[in-house]
């Protein structure tokens, strides 16, 4: 059973639009979600978090969504930009647990064309 | 500060071959995690350690094990190699591994099993 999805494995852009990744989880002790972007050969790099208690955080360009009861966040970029392009995975916590235990969706490509 | 380190960042087995990845974290960084991470899955939690006790566990066979030295340095072991075993395994660490922190990873290590 997949805790945390990203239902799309890819995503394109045009360069300055808006991005929209979407994951979606199952586990309702989840209370706290990261996104993190990943470069090939590189490790994930943490991008911006959200705690449950907050329904929106935003971060530069960034800004994730958080919907409880749909059980449902999403990044924002805005403005999309060639660089952006990467893997990015969300990720789900339990606060009052371990955060070295976090489970990841399987990611999705985005790629910002100029 | 020095970020997470790997070792060796690439690894060619065979079958029935053990190995060992080695991981060094962020110094001042107790807590230490792997995942592997497989051509269209997510990050897949392996276990986490912390203090050199594990803490956490995913589900993964016996075969996969861990260890933390008490300068937080960490270690993992495959034994008896499978050809599902090849994978990128990353590490991450975290200061304390309580629920809101963010955790850097390594670039990884990448195994092939032949």
């Amino acid at each position: 059973d997949q805790q945390v999805k990203q239902n799309s494995p890819s995503l394109s852009v045009q360069e300055g639009r808006i991005s929209i990744l979407n994951c979606d989880y199952t586990n309702s002790m989840f209370d706290y979600f990261l996104w993190y972007k990943k470069y090939p050969a590189e490790g994930p790099t943490f991008l911006i978090s959200i705690s449950s208690i907050k329904d929106k955080n935003e971060d530069g360009r960034f800004t994730v969504f958080l919907n409880k009861s749909a059980k449902h966040l999403s990044l924002h970029i805005v403005p999309s930009q060639p660089g952006d392009s990467a893997v990015y995975f969300c990720a789900a916590s339990e606060m009052g647990t371990n955060a070295g235990k976090s489970t990841f969706g399987d990611g999705t490509t985005l790629t910002v064309k100029p | 500060k020095a970020g997470v380190t790997q070792t060796p960042r690439y690894l060619i087995k065979t079958r029935g071959q053990q190995v060992t990845l080695s991981c060094s974290p962020i110094s001042g960084h107790r807590s230490v995690s792997w995942y592997q991470q497989t051509p269209g899955q997510g990050l897949q939690f392996l276990f986490e350690y912390f203090s050199e006790t594990q803490r956490n566990k995913g589900n993964f066979p016996g075969r996969f094990s861990g260890r933390q030295f008490s300068n937080s340095r960490s270690e993992m072991n495959v034994s008896t190699l499978e050809l599902g075993d090849s994978a990128l395994y990353l590490c991450a660490s975290s200061s304390s591994g309580t629920g809101m922190e963010t955790q850097y990873f390594g670039p990884g290590t990448r195994l092939l099993v032949l």
